[in-house]
């Protein structure tokens, strides 16, 4: 089955603790993009990713690391979470070559203390 | 001024009506147009893909675009309860890697 999988799905922690949310795709795809979800501002892209090794900042990086090695998994690293990161995050990819559907994965609620 | 904009809601409509839900952006060189749903607690999903002005149809799905306005549009023909969810409008330039989302309109259908 194709699809997009994070781990962990929910996760609470406390400040300054860091952590690292995995994202993997089983579908070839060559792009993949972390978003963060907060009521009333809808999905804002952290990072993305075009391929293996060329990752670039979305529209709010700050406090975030990601990393691209292998063209399945594209993980999302908190290096010192603070309060404000507390959201939902969902990772997504897709295909260059497609009309820009994007999958997304089932999310990560992640509450730092 | 938001690149997306979206009506927040709520949006209510009976069960069987039509939902009208609306979108408007700001860069005039976007390109692709999309519609995704998002049950409470869930990931998004794409209901449907718009490149060029005019309407294109997908079971009780119309997506509705006007680059000269800057405006796009989703109607729901008999709208289900199971419809109810929140409904996302994204805007790409070119590719994916610019894609931005509206803060999403919330639609409940009531039986």
């Amino acid at each position: 089955e194709a699809q997009v999988t994070q781990n962990p799905r929910y996760l609470i922690t406390v400040t300054g603790k860091k952590l690292t949310v995995t994202c993997s795709q089983n579908m070839n795809h060559e792009y993949m993009s972390w978003y963060r979800q907060d009521p009333g501002l809808g999905l804002r892209q952290i990072y993305y990713s075009m391929n293996v090794e060329a990752t670039d900042k979305g529209d709010v990086p700050e406090g975030y690391k990601v990393s691209r090695k292998e063209k399945r998994n594209f993980p999302l690293i908190l290096e010192s979470p603070s309060p404000n990161q507390t959201s939902l995050y969902f990772c997504a990819s897709s295909s260059l070559t497609s009309s820009g559907e994007q999958f997304f994965g089932p999310g990560t609620r992640l509450t730092v203390l | 001024q938001k690149e997306v904009e979206q009506n927040s809601g709520p949006l209510s409509v009976p069960e069987g009506a039509i939902a009208s839900l609306n979108c408007t952006y700001s860069d005039r060189v976007s390109q692709s147009f999309f519609w995704y749903r998002q049950y409470s607690g869930k990931s998004p999903e794409l209901i449907m893909s718009i490149y060029s002005n005019g309407d294109k149809e997908d079971g009780r799905f119309t997506a509705q675009l006007n680059k000269a306005s800057q405006y796009v549009s989703l109607l729901i023909r008999d709208s289900q309860p199971s419809d109810s969810a929140t409904y996302l409008c994204a805007v790409s330039l070119y590719n994916n890697n610019d894609m931005r989302f509206g803060a999403g309109t919330r639609l409940t259908v009531k039986p």
